[in-house]
């Protein structure tokens, strides 16, 4: 069975522009989790999808968003990237009858 | 705000020695659980409590969820430098988990 795919594995961005981070998550899992792992921070929760809609999303701007596909993968999207938006973005996914996550290896955003 | 706290945040031991690590909350959480890290990947689930004085042993791990479930601690015995990483506590609600910050182990040969 796969896992929790993530895509791109690095990505580097220039201070102002847009990212989009891609995930799929393991087949049958209808929930999509996105976190921010930031140096000291620990994981920040930022945006959680189930069966295509929006169902909460932590304390970070607007200009973090995403969608969740029909097929069940997502995307997330950061705009206006600002030196401190560098960190590594984690997917992960989970069935309802399950408590615990599948994490993605993540994708390491680098804003310069 | 539910906030977890693990300590300590760092801890180096040699290959062979005993370690606990903590995480406490003021919150109750419906279920806790234990994942592990290592440098340039996404955590690992390690084990699920769910039961209030629940205790679980997975080889030389032992977890332990607070008779209020709002505290838990992990456990483990004659540590190898394969245990190094960084060990996240996780307390579980509505289908949302909010991490600990971690406890960076490193074992030392």
């Amino acid at each position: 069975e796969a896992g929790v795919t993530q895509s791109p594995t690095h990505l580097i961005k220039t201070r102002g522009q847009q990212a989009t981070l891609r995930c799929s998550p393991i087949s049958g899992h209808t929930s999509v989790y996105w976190y921010q792992q930031a140096l000291g921070l620990g994981l920040q929760f930022l945006l959680w999808y189930d069966e295509g809609e929006e169902r909460n999303r932590g304390n970070f701007p607007p200009r973090f968003s995403g969608r969740q596909f029909p097929n069940y993968s997502s995307e997330l999207n950061v705009n206006a990237l600002e030196l401190e938006d560098s960190a590594l973005y984690l997917c992960a996914s989970n069935s309802r009858r399950f408590h615990g996550y599948t994490f993605g290896s993540g994708t390491r955003l680098t804003v310069v | 705000t539910q906030l977890l706290e693990q300590s300590p945040q760092f801890l180096s031991i040699q290959e062979g020695e005993n370690l606990t690590v903590y995480c406490n909350s003021s919150s109750v959480f419906s279920s806790l659980q234990w994942y592990r890290q290592e440098p340039g990947e996404g955590p690992v689930l390690l084990v699920t409590v769910v039961t209030g004085g629940e205790v679980k042993k997975l080889k030389r791990l032992t977890f332990q969820f607070g008779d209020a479930r709002k505290d838990s601690s992990l456990h483990i015995t004659a540590a190898q430098p394969g245990d190094t990483g960084l060990y996240l506590c996780a307390g579980g609600s509505n289908y949302k988990l909010t991490f600990g910050k971690g406890t960076l182990l490193t074992v030392n040969p």
